[in-house]
């Protein structure tokens, strides 16, 4: 059961805009919320973190909100750029007495146009 | 450079036929992990490990094994590959478990079992 969603698989938006990618999740003990991007032919990197006790992170052009009452977070880009196009990849991790878990959501697409 | 490795980065083999994925990162890291990667399912991991001799499943751990006798060295063995576990494969590693760290991601390795 996917406990970690990205509903669209894909996103087009043009550049100089904002992209707003989305994920929502089922697991109230996820404690830590990560994005990463992944270009083709290429392992996914880093991009921004937040922790459950946040509501906000930003990190230059990205900014990712938690919003823990609905069990939604989100990423913005701003602006968007040409080279953000790339899949996305919304990751939660929990920490409970039972163990540890990291889960992916499937990936959104993003197109960046000129 | 900091960096994970993965060999082989491409690899056809055929039922039953066992094989064994390399993964190497030279930033000291605690943590490392496998993930496999199939369109519409995102990132799944397999296995990971915290340290040098602790192992754990993942979400998808049938049919794979791995090993951490070394720090830097966290290979996947195939001991029986079946041609659903046709995949693009991704070894990461983090400086701590659990991994609220950024995780490094190799560059993958695609797989196919005929």
């Amino acid at each position: 059961d996917q406990q970690v969603k990205q509903n669209s698989p894909s996103l087009s938006v043009q550049e100089g805009r904002i992209s707003i990618l989305n994920c929502d999740y089922t697991n109230s003990m996820f404690d830590y919320f990560l994005w990463y991007k992944k270009y083709p032919a290429e392992g996914p990197t880093f991009l921004i973190s937040i922790s459950s006790i946040k509501d906000k992170n930003e990190d230059g052009r990205f900014t990712v909100f938690l919003n823990k009452s609905a069990k939604h977070l989100s990423l913005h880009i701003v602006p968007s750029q040409p080279g953000d196009s790339a899949v996305y990849f919304c990751a939660a991790i929990s920490n409970s007495n039972s163990g540890y878990a990291l889960n992916f959501g499937k990936g959104t697409s993003l197109l960046v146009t000129p | 450079e900091a960096q994970v490795t993965q060999n082989p980065r491409y690899l056809i083999t055929v039922t039953g036929k066992k094989l064994t994925v390399t993964c190497s990162q030279n930033m000291n890291h605690e943590y490392m992990s496998w993930y496999r990667q199939d369109p519409g399912l995102g990132l799944r991991q397999i296995y990971y490990s915290m340290n040098v001799e602790v192992t754990d499943k993942g979400d998808v751990p049938e049919g794979y094994k791995v090993s951490r006798k070394e720090k830097r060295n966290f290979p996947l063995i195939l001991e029986s590959p079946s041609p659903n576990q046709t995949s693009l494969y991704f070894c990461a590693s983090s400086l701590q478990f659990p991994p609220y760290y950024e995780q490094y991601f190799g560059p993958g390795t695609r797989l196919t079992v005929t």
